[in-house]
C-alpha cells in the first residue's frame, strides 16, 4: 500500500467552479501535510501547508485535514485557467512521501 | 538569493558513463533534499541532508547513487554507471532551520529547485 494515494484524474472544472482534491495517507504517525502545485515541465511549487485538523483557509485555497480519517482534501474556490496543474499531496512520516498527483483542467 | 538552484538543467548521457548533479540551496536553509520524478508520478524520496549530515537515504536508492554536502552549503548528487531506468527528474529541495532532529514535527517547508533532466541513452 502506498503511503498517499491520490486521484490522478484528469479533473475538468469550469472557470469560476470549485476544485476538490483530495489524498488519503497509511500511517496515522503521519504529522505535516502539503499541497504543492506543478505545472508541465516546471518544478514542484507549495499551495497550503496543514498539521492541526479542520480548515485552513489561504485566498482561494482551503486545505482541510481530518485525521481520523486519514484525509486531506485541498478546495480551489472560483476555479482560473491558470490554477490547471497537477496537484501533489505530500506527507512526512518520517521522509517525505509525495502522492502521484491529480491532473486539474480549468476550462474557460 | 533567488532560490533553490541546479546545475545543469539538462544532461544527455550514455549508458555506463557517470553523471554528477549539483544544487545550491537557500542560504539559510541548512536542510537539503533530493528527489527523482518520472512522467505520471510524484517525487520520489532519495535522500536528505541536515548541514552536511546525511540523515536519510532511501531505502530504494541504489549503492550506484551517492550524495555529499561536505561544507553544509552546496550538494552533488553521482550515479555511476547510468542505466536507461535512471532517466528521470532529479529534483532538489530545500527548507528552513527546524525545532529538533524530528522531520515530522519540523514545520517543514520545502522549496524546489528547476530540476536537472536526465536522459540515458
Amino acid at each position: 500500500q502506498k503511503e498517499v494515494e491520490q486521484n490522478s484524474g484528469p479533473l475538468s472544472v469550469p472557470e469560476g467552479a470549485i476544485a476538490s482534491l483530495n489524498c488519503t495517507y497509511s500511517d496515522r504517525g503521519s504529522q505535516s501535510f502539503f499541497w504543492y502545485r506543478q505545472y508541465s515541465g516546471k518544478s514542484p511549487e507549495l499551495i497550503m501547508f496543514i498539521y492541526s485538523n479542520g480548515d485552513k483557509e489561504d485566498g482561494r485555497f482551503t486545505a482541510q485535514l481530518n485525521k481520523a480519517s486519514q484525509y486531506v482534501s485541498l478546495l480551489i474556490r472560483d476555479s482560473q485557467p491558470s490554477d490547471s496543474a497537477t496537484y501533489l499531496c505530500a506527507v512526512i512520516n518520517p521522509q517525505f512521501y509525495f502522492g502521484t498527483g491529480t491532473s486539474l483542467t480549468v476550462i474557460p | 538569493d533567488t532560490g533553490v538552484s541546479q546545475d545543469p538543467r539538462h544532461k544527455i548521457t550514455k549508458r555506463g558513463q557517470n553523471v554528477t548533479f549539483r544544487c545550491d540551496p537557500i542560504s539559510e536553509h541548512n536542510r537539503l533534499y533530493w528527489y527523482r520524478q518520472t512522467l505520471g508520478q510524484g517525487p520520489e524520496f532519495l535522500t536528505y541532508f541536515q548541514n552536511e549530515a546525511q540523515l536519510e537515504k532511501s531505502r530504494l536508492l541504489s549503492d550506484r547513487f551517492s550524495a555529499e554536502r561536505p561544507k553544509g552549503s552546496f550538494s552533488t548528487l553521482e550515479i555511476q554507471r547510468t542505466e536507461q531506468g535512471d532517466s528521470a527528474m532529479y529534483l532538489c529541495a530545500s527548507s528552513f532551520p527546524g525545532a529538533g532532529g524530528d522531520l515530522r514535527l519540523a514545520k517543514n517547508i520545502q522549496y524546489f529547485g528547476a530540476g536537472t533532466r536526465l536522459s540515458v541513452l
